[in-house]
């Protein structure tokens, strides 16, 4: 079956910069990538998606890459701020009924 | 509120206890789904519902753990004999089928087994 593998665990950046969480998938028909920010106490929270006939997608300070060939894609956080200190998770799909999840980053941003 | 609503918030038990949390999803969408979230780990799919039907269960959901959708609104998931390891946060999430397909979580039901 699938496997999500999320790294690095843990990251801290200082506020302003940029901030990059990498995940790798197993089955290469998974066609849907999304990105989810956990806060503490609360549900996973969709922040960006990218879907495999799609390299690259950008939202404000947010972006998304996927490479397919070497089954690997990533976060990327512009000029960071201390509200975006969350738990980031990667997730897979073959279809968005059934997202495997990676282990998720803790990102810590200070001030 | 028309987010996701998940009652109880936490439940602590005695292991063999049986308990049940309740799901409520947002009020068009007709799938929905539970998960299961142990500490330092991303949450772990469960089963899902398009309307009433159970249309997938994970090899997670052993005979212990059932889930019910009775008129595809909101649904419940039991957990009879409880042990040690069914300590977990479950969240359950929604989402209208179409392209999107995005999941909206609730904030999830905290169970400690004693």
């Amino acid at each position: 079956g699938e496997n999500v593998e999320q790294h690095p665990s843990t990251l801290s950046v200082q506020e302003g910069d940029s901030a990059v969480i990498k995940c790798t998938y197993s089955d290469s028909a998974s066609n849907y990538f999304p990105w989810y920010k956990q806060e503490l106490g609360k549900g996973p929270q969709l922040i960006i998606d990218i879907r495999s006939n799609v390299g690259e997608k950008k939202d404000q300070r947010i972006a998304v890459t996927l490479n397919k060939t070497a089954k690997h894609f990533s976060l990327h956080i512009t000029e960071t701020q201390p509200e975006d200190s969350a738990v980031y998770f990667c997730a897979a799909s073959i279809t968005t009924d059934k997202l495997i999840f990676g282990t998720g980053t803790r990102l810590q941003v200070f001030p | 509120d028309t987010g996701v609503s998940q009652d109880p918030r936490h439940k602590i038990t005695k292991r063999g206890q049986n308990v049940t949390f309740r799901c409520d999803p947002i009020s068009e969408h007709n799938r929905l789904y539970w998960y299961r979230q142990t500490l330092g780990q991303g949450p772990e799919f469960l089963t899902y519902f398009q309307n009433e039907a159970q249309l997938e269960k994970s090899r997670l959901l052993s005979d212990r753990f059932s889930a019910e959708r009775p008129k595809g609104s909101f649904s419940t998931l039991e957990i009879q004999r409880t042990e040690q390891g069914d300590s977990a946060m479950y969240l359950c999430a929604s989402s209208l089928r179409g392209p999107t397909g995005e999941l909206f979580f609730g904030e999830g039901s905290r169970l400690t087994v004693l």
